[in-house]
């Protein structure tokens, strides 16, 4: 699989679930992201982890990263329909400056 | 502060002629990056660009394609002689100096070639 692959593909919930979406990649990495697309937009930068870091939070958003494993996890709690998008994780080695990212998951949360 | 712009928004071309996509990073950038997306996938870096300056074109496919970003003006992404092959979303993205890594992306082009 390509670095900074996610799981899985699509994930279709109802509204007040909870959405975990994983990406896991096969280099060592400087940093992580997450970002989010809505359909036929460009991305939206969510949160940011650090090689050093083990989990983050940002409102309804728990990031976790695990660099044994070589995976990150992103949890929205609380879903709601506005959540209905593309998310796609996205590393960095450091010394480039180039994101590499994932194929995404496809979210979609049910009114 | 006006985030990263593009355009045009929507592009169409024949084969053979010329796409010319543009991006102006946000206030403070001095960094934009272009990255090309298609249908179902996620992006792909293509070049890295600074003022007057290509840092890394690793990405970029080695004939048809070029890139700059001038002292004064946007950064443009050139496509001579496209190929249906070429239609994608284009996404630049941009930086300030000080956060290297969080990268802030424009709204995308939309090439389609016919």
């Amino acid at each position: 699989s390509q670095q900074g692959e996610e799981d899985p593909q699509a994930l279709s919930i109802q509204e007040g679930e909870n959405a975990t979406m994983n990406c896991s990649y096969k280099t060592s990495i400087n940093n992580l992201q997450w970002y989010r697309q809505n359909s036929g937009r460009g991305l939206v930068h969510l949160i940011l982890i650090r090689s050093n870091e083990r989990e983050k939070h940002s409102g309804r958003l728990r990031v976790t990263l695990d660099t044994s494993k070589k995976s990150s996890s992103l949890l929205i709690t609380a879903s709601r329909a506005a959540d209905t998008a593309s998310y796609f994780c996205a590393t960095d080695k450091g010394s480039a400056r180039q994101l590499t990212f994932g194929s995404g998951t496809q979210l979609t949360v049910l009114p | 502060n006006a985030g990263v712009m593009q355009n045009p928004r929507h592009l169409v071309r024949r084969r053979g002629q010329e796409a010319r996509l543009r991006c102006s990073p946000m206030k403070g950038h001095s960094h934009v990056y272009w990255y090309r997306q298609l249908p179902e996938e996620g992006l792909k870096f293509m070049v890295y660009l600074q003022k007057e300056n290509i840092i890394d074109e690793s990405g970029m496919p080695k004939e048809r394609f070029s890139a700059e970003f001038p002292k004064e003006g946007p950064s443009i992404l050139r496509i001579q002689q496209v190929v249906r092959g070429d239609s994608a979303a284009y996404f630049c993205a941009s930086s300030p100096p000080e956060q290297i890594y969080e990268q802030y992306f424009g709204p995308g082009t939309r090439l389609t070639v016919t």
